[in-house]
């Protein structure tokens, strides 16, 4: 099944403990993008990677890192996580969607992270 | 950047009657305009787009407008199902789809 995963889905952690969401995708596309989101305001970007060792920061992007080793595979890295972080993150994909034939974002379930 | 306005943030209709849904850019650079569904702890789905080359796309109940002189466009959804109950984005960007701004989302309930 065509998909991206990201885990863990639930995180709560104290703040400057460094942590990691991991997302991996299937579909062997490029783009990868990480969004947060929060209530009233939709969902905002806080990095993207066009390919394999490119990446480039969105809209919202103070407090966090990304890295991409491999097409398929596209960390978050939180190294010093403060309450403000608190949010839903998705991690999504961007191409051909397998079996609509349609070109567009695959999102992940969510990791929902609590900061205290 | 793009700026875009959703309305309303909550919609409840009868099982069978319409919803209509209205986002705004402020981008006349935008040029694709993507709907997503999110039911309640999934991700997003792209459920509809439309590309600025195009003024209106139909897919099942599900359709789509755009208006670009006046920059918005709105998700209709005909023949409403308690299986439509979700909260729906519109998003706009520019040609490669790459960087989508979001609207604020609106919450459907569809009551049987």
């Amino acid at each position: 099944e065509a998909q991206v995963t990201q885990n863990p889905r639930y995180l709560i952690t104290v703040t400057g403990k460094k942590l990691t969401v991991t997302c991996s995708q299937n579909m062997n596309h490029e783009y990868m993008s990480w969004y947060r989101q929060d209530p009233g305001l939709g969902l905002r970007q806080i990095y993207y990677s066009m390919n394999v060792e490119v990446t480039d920061k969105g809209d919202v992007p103070e407090g966090y890192k990304v890295s991409r080793k491999e097409k398929r595979n596209f960390p978050l890295i939180l190294e010093s996580p403060s309450p403000n972080q608190t949010s839903l993150y998705f991690c999504a994909s961007l191409g051909p969607l397998p079996g609509q034939g349609i070109y567009g974002y695959t999102f992940g379930s969510g990791t929902r992270l609590t900061v205290v | 950047g793009e700026n875009v306005e959703q309305h309303p943030s909550t919609l409840s209709v009868q099982e069978g009657d319409s919803a209509v849904i209205k986002c705004t850019y402020s981008d006349s650079a935008s040029n694709y305009f993507p709907w997503y569904k999110q039911e309640l702890g999934k991700g997003p789905q792209l459920i509809i787009d439309i590309r600025s080359n195009v003024g209106e796309k139909k897919d099942q109940r599900i359709a789509v407008t755009l208006n670009k002189t006046a920059k918005h466009f709105s998700l209709h959804i005909t023949e409403t199902q308690p299986e439509d109950s979700a909260v729906y984005f519109c998003a706009a960007s520019g040609a490669g789809a790459n960087n989508l701004f979001f609207g604020t989302g609106t919450r459907l309930t569809v009551i049987p």
